[in-house]
């Protein structure tokens, strides 16, 4: 089946800095893309909505300043932290959905903000 | 607005028991449902996608069926093991896109 790869795996930072996740479907194109954060003990949450040369759509009382998401290519989507705080400390997750229906998850990354 | 509960919240069977999770939704104008498993500190591993003109998908152990008219979806597990001890999060896609994800249920299978 498709796969899709979430680069960091894990990554601490220090708070203040900003902080890059990458989000790549390894063989097929992602006409869009969907970045998720879960909270402890909660279920996951959709933050926004990217396609493929076009902004971001964000779900209420996500702070896109904050979010920064880009999807230059149909493999790759970004989602930037800025000025990381330790609440922005998470789980964040990406899926992609090529021409089918079906949207593939990435495997996550875990961010701790000290 | 879709709204999914998964109970029981933590459930914990000793190894070999046949156990089933259960997932409530309160819209059924969905376009499938997929069961996940997330380990501790780790991602999450797809288990099986129903579309929503099926009733049931099997891998091996795990079975999972879809009652839209209900709105439930149970994932049953066939002598579970201590390996399949994480949490299980079902996931429906409905309009727009629009994945939403249960609470999760925290399954401790006890050798």
């Amino acid at each position: 089946g498709a796969v899709v790869s979430q680069h960091p795996s894990r990554v601490i930072c220090k708070s203040g800095t900003s902080v890059k996740i990458e989000c790549r479907s390894l063989d097929f194109q992602a006409t869009t893309m969907f970045w998720y954060r879960q909270f402890p003990k909660q279920s996951l949450m959709l933050m926004a909505t990217s396609n493929e040369g076009s902004k971001a759509t964000y779900e209420q009382g996500v702070e896109k300043d904050k979010f920064l998401i880009n999807h230059a290519s149909l493999t790759l989507s970004t989602l930037t932290v800025t000025s990381a705080h330790p609440e922005d400390s998470s789980f964040y997750i990406c899926s992609a959905r090529g021409t089918s229906e079906t949207q593939y998850f990435g495997p996550g990354t875990r961010l701790l903000v000290l | 607005k879709q709204e999914v509960t998964q109970i029981p919240a933590a459930l914990s069977v000793p190894e070999g028991e046949n156990l089933v999770l259960n997932c409530s939704f309160t819209d059924s104008a969905i376009y499938n449902l997929q069961w996940f498993r997330q380990d501790p500190g780790k991602g999450l591993t797809s288990l099986l996608l129903i579309q929503s003109s099926q009733r049931e998908q099997t891998s091996g152990r795990l079975n999972a069926s879809l009652d839209k008219s209900s709105g439930r979806s149970t994932l049953y597990i066939a002598a579970s093991q201590p390996g399949d001890s994480a949490t299980y999060l079902c996931a429906l896609r409905g309009g727009y896109q629009k994945v939403t994800f249960g609470t999760g249920t925290k399954l401790q299978v006890i050798p």
